[in-house]
């Protein structure tokens, strides 16, 4: 079974751009997160998809918007860059287990604001 | 007081020692997970914990629910675990997990 896919790999983008970062679950899959690792921060939260709705949402900006496609394919957005927006920024998706939920990251997409 | 915390922040240690991280932290979870980090590298999940123990390999996690604290054990430790290791917890019905500001291991040879 495939794991978590993201597109790009690695972004570099200018200041007041926007860019647009997508990840593809693993097969069956219809929940997906997304996080942000800077090395001030570490790792936080930014929202979290399932069926097409978004269920949490971390403590970013509204210039960071994501969506999630009826494949449970998801998006993220970030409008207007600003310098502290470059990060690693992770994608997992998560299986239901019952009373817990097991995420799959995957490999992240660099992005660096010029 | 951040959510988790993870003891030490940074650890040196000789091939071949036996390693353990820690994790304590203050919410009620459903589970907790331990996440390793290569330098330059993406996040990888080593174990997801809800209760007891688990093994994979030379790895050891363990979780102790009443008292809020996991740890993370690695024997014969090799210099290919050197790493950053993250502990991360999952809040009751939640999958916005909170994540320590992890533990960089470096094996010497």
């Amino acid at each position: 079974k495939a794991g978590v896919t993201q597109t790009p790999r690695y972004l570099i983008k200018t200041r007041g751009q926007q860019v647009t970062l997508s990840c593809s679950p693993i097969s069956g899959h219809r929940s997906v997160s997304w996080y942000q690792q800077t090395p001030g921060q570490g790792l936080q939260f930014l929202f979290e998809y399932f069926s097409e709705t978004q269920r949490n949402k971390g403590n970013f900006p509204g210039r960071f918007s994501g969506r999630q496609f009826s494949n449970s394919r998801s998006e993220m957005n970030v409008s207007t860059l600003e310098l502290g927006d470059s990060a690693l920024y992770l994608c997992a998706s998560s299986l239901f287990l019952g009373s817990s939920y097991e995420q799959y990251f995957g490999p992240g997409t660099r992005l660096t604001v010029t | 007081k951040n959510e988790v915390e993870q003891s030490p922040q940074n650890l040196t240690a000789q091939e071949g020692e036996f390693i353990t991280i820690n994790c304590s932290y203050s919410v009620g979870i459903s589970a907790l997970h331990w996440l390793q980090q290569h330098p330059g590298g993406g996040i990888v999940s080593l174990f997801m914990l809800s209760s007891g123990k688990k093994k994979h390999g030379r790895l050891i996690a363990t979780i102790n629910i009443q008292e809020k604290h996991s740890s993370l054990h690695i024997t014969a430790s090799h210099p290919r675990d050197s790493a950053v290791y993250i502990c991360a917890v999952a809040p009751f019905g939640n999958e916005k997990l909170t994540f320590g500001t992890g533990t960089r291991l470096t094996i010497i040879p």
